[in-house]
C-alpha cells in the first residue's frame, strides 16, 4: 500500500512568488493535514482538511491557503511569499476525522525562498 | 495554554537506556503520541497512550501519567540508527499540539 506522497520534493521561488504544494493521502484516508516545520521551531500546525471540508486552520496568516479534492488529495498555497516561509512543509494523513487517529506522514516539500 | 515541553537534545551511549521526558497541558487531554523522526525526514509512529502506565513496544517503552501531565518515552539497548528526534504531541478537539522535539545523539 501506498503511503503519503507529496510533490515536489524541493521547491525554489523568490520573494512576493507564490507556491503550490501537493498531497496525496493513503488510500481510504480522509483527513489531511499541513505543518510547517522550521528550523528550530517544531511542527506548527497550518491546516486541517476532512472530507473536503477545511476543518480547522492553525495560527497562520490568510496568504497560506489551501483545499481538498474529491479524491481527497489537498494542495497548500502560499502567497506572497516571504523569506520566513522557507521550510519543511508536511503532510499528514488519518483514517477517520479525529486528531486522535495516528498521522501518517509524507516526506515533506523543502521550500526555499530567495 | 498549549505548553508542551520536551529537552531539545540529549546524548546517550550505544546499548544504554535513555529516558526523554514530555510535559503538557492537562485541560482538554486526548492522549499522547510520540512520533520519531530521522534528519531529513518524515516522522513515523511510535506509541499513542490514553491510559496511565507504562506500554511496552519491544526497545521502546511509553510511559504516561495524566494526573502529573507527564509522558516519558524509554528506549532500550540504543543502537546508531536510533539517532533521531523524537517528538510528543498532544491531540486537542480540532488539531494537534507538537512539541519542538528532542534531538538524540548516541554516541559509540
Amino acid at each position: 500500500e501506498a503511503g503519503v506522497t507529496q510533490s515536489p520534493t524541493h521547491l525554489i521561488k523568490t520573494r512576493g512568488q507564490q507556491a503550490t504544494l501537493r498531497c496525496s493521502p493513503i488510500s481510504g484516508h480522509t483527513s489531511v493535514y499541513w505543518y510547517q516545520q522550521a528550523l528550530g521551531l517544531g511542527l506548527q500546525f497550518l491546516l486541517w482538511y476532512d472530507e473536503g471540508e477545511e476543518r480547522n486552520r492553525g495560527n497562520f496568516p490568510p496568504r497560506f491557503s489551501g483545499r481538498q479534492f474529491p479524491n481527497y488529495s489537498s494542495e497548500l498555497n502560499v502567497n506572497a511569499l516571504e523569506l520566513e516561509d522557507s521550510a519543511l512543509y508536511l503532510c499528514a494523513s488519518s483514517a477517520a476525522g479525529l486528531p486522535t487517529d495516528t498521522q501518517y506522514f509524507g516526506p515533506g516539500t523543502r521550500l526555499t525562498v530567495l | 495554554g498549549q505548553n508542551i515541553d520536551q529537552p531539545t537534545e540529549m546524548t546517550a551511549t550505544e546499548g544504554a537506556i535513555v529516558q526523554i521526558n514530555c510535559t503538557y497541558q492537562t485541560s482538554g487531554f486526548n492522549g499522547l503520541f510520540w512520533y520519531q523522526q530521522h534528519a531529513g525526514e518524515a516522522p513515523t509512529f511510535l506509541s499513542y497512550n490514553v491510559l496511565d502506565g507504562l506500554e511496552e513496544k519491544g526497545r521502546f517503552s511509553s510511559f504516561l501519567s495524566r494526573s502529573k501531565g507527564y509522558s516519558y518515552l524509554l528506549l532500550k539497548e540504543l543502537q546508531m540508527k536510533d539517532s533521531a528526534s523524537y517528538l510528543c504531541a498532544t491531540p486537542k478537539r480540532d488539531k494537534i499540539i507538537f512539541g519542538k522535539g528532542t534531538r538524540l545523539h548516541i554516541l559509540p
